[in-house]
């Protein structure tokens, strides 16, 4: 399995351009979210899913949309780039089960607006 | 989701065991504890999870009393390999998303 993929690895935007970062998983996870982590800082959640279909927001939604057409896939849409979006993007996918909860994430993408 | 506390850095030597407390007072029946590690430019990487007494496993202790108010992991014999920060999350398994604290910075030296 590659677990989780996310592209590209590294952005660079101009204020205003809109664009998309991709994840997949391959470990059939119905959970996946997207948290961004600026210097210094913890996670913070952006948006999650627990199902294809189904969205929710997390702590810091605005200026992003997401979908789930797909189990594997979960991309993450910035409409309209500003500096304050210059972070570290993961995604991650949540096994759950009985007793167990684990959640698997991608390498990250670093974007840079200016 | 019940909030988190942990210090905010910690330092060691190699071979040394270190202990990082989480406290959680808000913890709800349902909640487990996780802990996750996280390298420079990496995502974290789940490290242990546990709901009362004690876990253990190949890399990590994970001690919880009775009240679930607080948790301790503990790193037995660190090394160099073990400079990360260390997040303590608390939610229940319905569980799609956790939100991660500032975590810990552990480093650990020669």
């Amino acid at each position: 399995n590659a677990g989780v993929t996310q592209t590209p690895k590294f952005q660079v935007l101009k204020t205003g351009q809109s664009m998309t970062l991709q994840c997949a998983q391959d470990m059939n996870h119905e959970y996946m979210s997207w948290y961004r982590q600026d210097p210094g800082m913890g996670l913070r959640l952006i948006h999650y899913s627990v199902g294809a279909g189904i969205t929710d927001q997390g702590e810091v939604p605005n200026g992003y949309n997401v979908s789930r057409s797909t189990t594997e896939d979960f991309p993450l849409r910035l409409l309209s780039a500003a500096p304050s979006q210059t972070s570290v993007y993961f995604c991650a996918s949540t096994t759950s089960g009985a007793n167990q909860e684990t959640q698997y994430f991608g390498p990250g993408t670093r974007l840079l607006v200016l | 989701l019940a909030k988190t506390t942990q210090p905010i850095s910690m330092d060691s030597y190699e071979g040394q065991e270190v202990n990082i407390t989480c406290s959680h007072n808000n913890i709800a029946t349902n909640d487990y504890i996780t802990w996750y590690q996280q390298f420079p430019s990496q995502g974290p990487r789940f490290i242990i999870q546990g709901y009362k007494t004690k876990v253990t496993n190949e890399v990590a202790s994970l001690f919880i009393p009775a009240d679930r108010k607080s948790s301790t992991l503990s790193l037995p014999r660190v090394s160099l390999s073990d400079t990360a920060v260390y997040y303590c999350l608390v939610g229940d398994n319905s569980g799609y998303a956790l939100n991660f604290g500032k975590g810990t910075s552990l480093l650990v030296t020669p």
